[in-house]
């Protein structure tokens, strides 16, 4: 069974400074999807990067990269220049690839940002 | 357009009474799943059907049952409400293709139980 552990629940930075949310993961697969979902207090999951395993280069959005290492199963989130609008809970997530999987979720970071 | 619509948003009702949450897709995808968000915020699967067909069934009490009258919908009817029942339910829909597998959600229904 897969599971994803984000060990950080809350984490703050001053606005314009860049942060990382870390998220480690457990799979026997070797092809999977992991992504990074922003929760904010109206409760939409928003979709902020997706990473396919089978490419080695990290995905990048603007502002938000994360750095893959699938030998370590590690997958963080780097939040670039933050802007109060990232204030919200972020949540780590695994997708077998393949249809029809669900994906699995950590427990979540919740992230403040401050002026 | 809402690309997956969720309704009611908000549901607030007794213990022991039975409701429904509906779940429309437009995006054309084979797949659609309902997850729960606990107290705690944390997210869980808990059905998925593709093409109308159950494939994920995860351990929930058998008071929860879906319907897939098509694949466009998937709705949740919920028997004998309970104070536990009480989460934000979440429906998504996914679609496997050349670009990949992304799951987009709804923006989820606050249920209540009194």
């Amino acid at each position: 069974a897969q599971t994803v552990t984000q060990s950080q629940p809350e984490m703050s930075v001053q606005e314009a400074e860049t942060v990382t949310l870390s998220c480690t993961y457990d799979t026997s697969e070797n092809n999977y999807y992991l992504f990074w979902y922003k929760q904010p207090p109206s409760r939409q999951m928003i979709l902020v990067i997706r990473q396919e395993a089978y490419k080695q280069q990290n995905a990048t959005e603007n502002r938000f990269s994360v750095n893959f290492q699938k030998a370590a199963k590690s997958f963080s989130l780097k939040i670039s220049d933050s802007q109060l609008g990232d204030t919200a809970m972020y949540f780590c997530a695994f997708m077998k690839q393949e249809g029809g999987t669900a994906l699995i979720f950590g427990k979540g970071t919740t992230l403040s940002v401050s002026s | 357009d809402t690309a997956v619509s969720q309704t009611p948003k908000y549901l607030v009702t007794q213990m022991g009474n039975d409701k429904s949450i509906k779940c429309e897709q437009n995006l054309g995808h084979d797949t659609m799943y309902w997850y729960k968000q606990d107290s705690k915020k944390f997210l869980k699967i808990m059905f998925s059907y593709n093409n109308k067909e159950l494939i994920i069934n995860e351990t929930v009490p058998n008071r929860f049952s879906p319907k897939s009258p098509d694949k466009a919908h998937l709705n949740l009817h919920i028997n004998s409400l309970e104070l536990g029942d009480s989460a934000v339910y979440f429906c998504a829909s996914s679609q496997l293709d050349n670009s990949g597998n992304t799951i987009y959600f709804g923006e989820g229904s606050w249920l209540t139980v009194v």
